[in-house]
């Protein structure tokens, strides 16, 4: 059972287009993070969100958790190739110490 | 950059065969772990270290075994590789638990391809 389901898969859009990318779950998460990964590379955080409701903004990237801190949204202004990249949403429970991650989203922004 | 090192970076190993990755770090954080990245899987938690000596399995931990001796070094074994066990393996570390918070650092990953 995936905990946390993130969609869509797979996304491609044109340079300067905006998207948003969801990680949903049935569980109650403590906190929520966002990672992105390069090829070849390990992921990096970009975000933590810990209260329900919560936004907050990188640049033109801007996170959403859910009020009821079951889910969390991502949202990117004017796309750019630099943002091309695997997007993760990890979760944390106050009840363990694992990490649990979602699939992923693989966005693809084309010049 | 926090420094973890991960060793080694590529292996081609046959089935059967007993294969050892090691994770360092030099940030003497107190949590690691180590994941499996497949395609259609996403990363997965093969086990985990919370301290020296303390270790607790992840949702994938078959066929594996940790050791942590030290707190800058987490040993990953396959006993007896399989083709199943094919993939980019990652060690992170945190110094507080994602649920307070804390931050996932990744090593560069190891591809382990198992003939």
């Amino acid at each position: 059972t995936q905990l946390l389901e993130q969609s869509p898969q797979f996304l491609s859009i044109q340079e300067g287009e905006n998207l948003t990318v969801y990680c949903n779950s049935s569980s109650v998460f403590s906190s929520l993070q966002w990672y992105r990964q390069e090829p070849g590379e390990g992921p990096v955080l970009l975000v933590t969100v810990v209260t329900g409701g919560e936004v907050k903004k990188l640049k033109r990237l801007t996170f959403q958790f859910g009020d009821a801190r079951k889910d969390s949204s991502l949202h990117i202004t004017a796309a750019q190739p630099g943002d091309t990249g695997l997007y993760l949403c990890a979760g944390g429970r106050n009840r363990d110490d694992k990490i649990i991650f979602g699939k992923g989203t693989r966005l693809h922004i084309l010049p | 950059d926090a420094g973890i090192t991960q060793s080694p970076r590529h292996k081609v190993t046959e089935t059967g065969t007993p294969v050892t990755l090691r994770c360092h770090q030099t940030e003497n954080h107190r949590y690691m772990y180590w994941y499996r990245q497949d395609p259609g899987h996403g990363l997965r938690l093969i086990h985990y270290s919370y301290g020296v000596k303390d270790t607790d399995k992840g949702e994938v931990s078959d066929g594996y075994s940790v050791s942590r001796s030290k707190t800058e070094d987490f040993l990953l074994t396959l006993e007896s590789a399989t083709s199943s066990q094919t993939s980019v393996y990652f060690c992170a570390i945190s110094e507080r638990l994602i649920a307070n918070t804390g931050e996932l650092f990744f090593g560069e990953g190891s591809r382990l391809t198992v003939l």
